[in-house]
């Protein structure tokens, strides 16, 4: 079962125009959600995050959205660059369970076009 | 300060071997964490490292095991491996337990591949 879902394989996107990538998720126990962005033969690295306390969390370029009703949240870049072409997965986990293991969704391949 | 390193970043297997694969946390964190990343599920959690205790487990079959050491260093082991092992693991080191997803950091992973 798939709690946390990312239901775009791929995306392209011209150069300078804004990157949207979505994930949805299904257990509603998870309470703090992250983003990773994730290149060829290295490992994920943190991107941004959000706490369901939150609706918006912007970091530069980077804005996350989340959506407690729809159990939705998704990741803006604006504007792209060339640079943000990568694998973005986005995470989810319970924080104060005291089981703070992440589950992560498949991932979506972003390109962008110069 | 030296990132998480895998070793070996590659490897190769028949169906019925065994491997061991080896991570090395950040210096002075004491958790570990392993993932397996395949294109159809994306990353899964398979266990957590803490202090030598595993502290947290995935839903994988007894075949995948794991240690910690002293020195926070950790291996995963998994036996009589099958085609579907095939997949590239992931681990993670974190200083405290059960560390919030930005206080992770990835090591660049081992690609195992089973023939």
């Amino acid at each position: 079962d798939q709690q946390v879902k990312q239901n775009s394989p791929s995306l392209s996107v011209q150069e300078g125009r804004i990157s949207i990538l979505n994930c949805d998720y299904t257990n509603s126990m998870f309470d703090y959600f992250l983003w990773y962005k994730k290149y060829p033969a290295e490992g994920p690295t943190f991107l941004i995050s959000i706490s369901s306390i939150k609706d918006k969390n912007e970091d530069g370029r980077f804005t996350v959205f989340l959506n407690k009703s729809a159990k939705h949240l998704s990741l803006h870049i604006v504007p792209s660059q060339p640079g943000d072409s990568a694998v973005y997965f986005c995470a989810a986990s319970r924080s104060n369970s005291g089981n703070e293991k992440l589950t992560f969704g498949t991932g979506t391949r972003l390109t962008i076009i110069p | 300060k030296a990132g998480v390193t895998q070793t070996p970043r590659y490897l190769i297997k028949t169906r019925g071997q065994q491997v061991t694969l080896s991570c090395s946390p950040i210096s002075g964190h004491r958790s570990v964490s392993w993932y397996q990343q395949t294109p159809g599920q994306g990353l899964q959690f398979l266990f957590e490292y803490f202090s030598e205790t595993q502290r947290n487990k995935g839903n994988f079959p007894g075949r995948f095991s794991g240690r910690q050491f002293s020195n926070s260093r950790s291996e995963m082991n998994v036996s009589t491996l099958e085609l579907g092992d095939s997949a590239l693991y992931l681990c993670a080191s974190s200083q405290t337990a059960g560390g919030r997803g930005d206080t992770q950091y990835f090591g660049p992973g081992t690609r195992l591949t089973v023939l």
